[in-house]
């Protein structure tokens, strides 16, 4: 079975600077899928960026970018000038390309912007 | 294109009682899903459906039924609820394999 592990249960930085959350993952598959999913104190959850294994290139969305290591089985998300709307739970997950479209989430980290 | 819609956002059990949460989708997705989240446990798959008809157990099944019996509709029911089951709910559509999941706005349940 998959498991996601986010090590950091809550950080903190300023207004405008760089945050970086770690996330690591156990699979035995070759092929899969990587997100990272923000959920604001409205709860809702809101798709910030998605990864798949086969491509190298790290993805990239706006402020928010990837470094996708696939042999040390880590995926964290980098929050470039963090802006106050940034502040939300951020949760990694994980899905096989294969079967069933299940995802597995890690615990989520805590992240607060301070003006 | 209301996207994922969830009903009740709030509701009150009694411990024994039964009640479905509404999950409704109108971007005509096949992959259905509902989620539990837990203080310290990320989400957790409930079940899940792969197309109309079509349903599966994820890893928390037990006291929890569902059924697909149309595209854009995926209820949860829970059959006795226990205070276990206090928890928020999201259900969650997708159309792509690998493609991410839309979410609902969640249902808060407690059950005293």
């Amino acid at each position: 079975a998959q498991t996601v592990t986010q090590s950091q249960p809550e950080m903190s930085v300023q207004e405008a600077e760089t945050v970086t959350l770690s996330c690591t993952y156990d699979t035995s598959e070759n092929n899969y899928y990587l997100f990272w999913y923000k959920q604001p104190p409205s709860r809702q959850m809101i798709l910030v960026i998605r990864q798949e294994a086969y491509k190298q290139q790290n993805a990239t969305e706006n402020r928010f970018s990837v470094n996708f290591q696939k042999a040390a089985k880590s995926f964290s998300l980098k929050i470039s000038d963090s802006q106050l709307g940034d502040t939300a739970m951020y949760f990694c997950a994980f899905m096989k390309t294969q079967g069933a479209q299940k995802l597995v989430f890690g615990q989520g980290t805590r992240l607060t912007i301070n003006p | 294109n209301a996207g994922v819609t969830q009903t009740p956002k709030f509701q009150v059990l009694k411990t024994g009682q039964s009640m479905t949460l509404q999950c409704a989708q109108d971007m005509n997705h096949e992959y259905m899903s509902w989620y539990r989240q837990d203080p310290g446990m990320g989400l957790r798959l409930i079940h899940y459906s792969v197309g109309a008809g079509i349903t599966d157990q994820g890893e928390v099944p037990n006291g929890y039924n569902v059924s697909r019996s149309t595209t854009e509709d995926f209820p949860l029911r829970l059959l006795s609820a226990a205070p276990s089951q206090t928890s928020v709910y999201f259900c969650a559509s997708s159309y792509l394999q690998g493609g991410g999941y839309t979410f609902g706005s969640g249902t808060r349940l407690t059950v005293v």
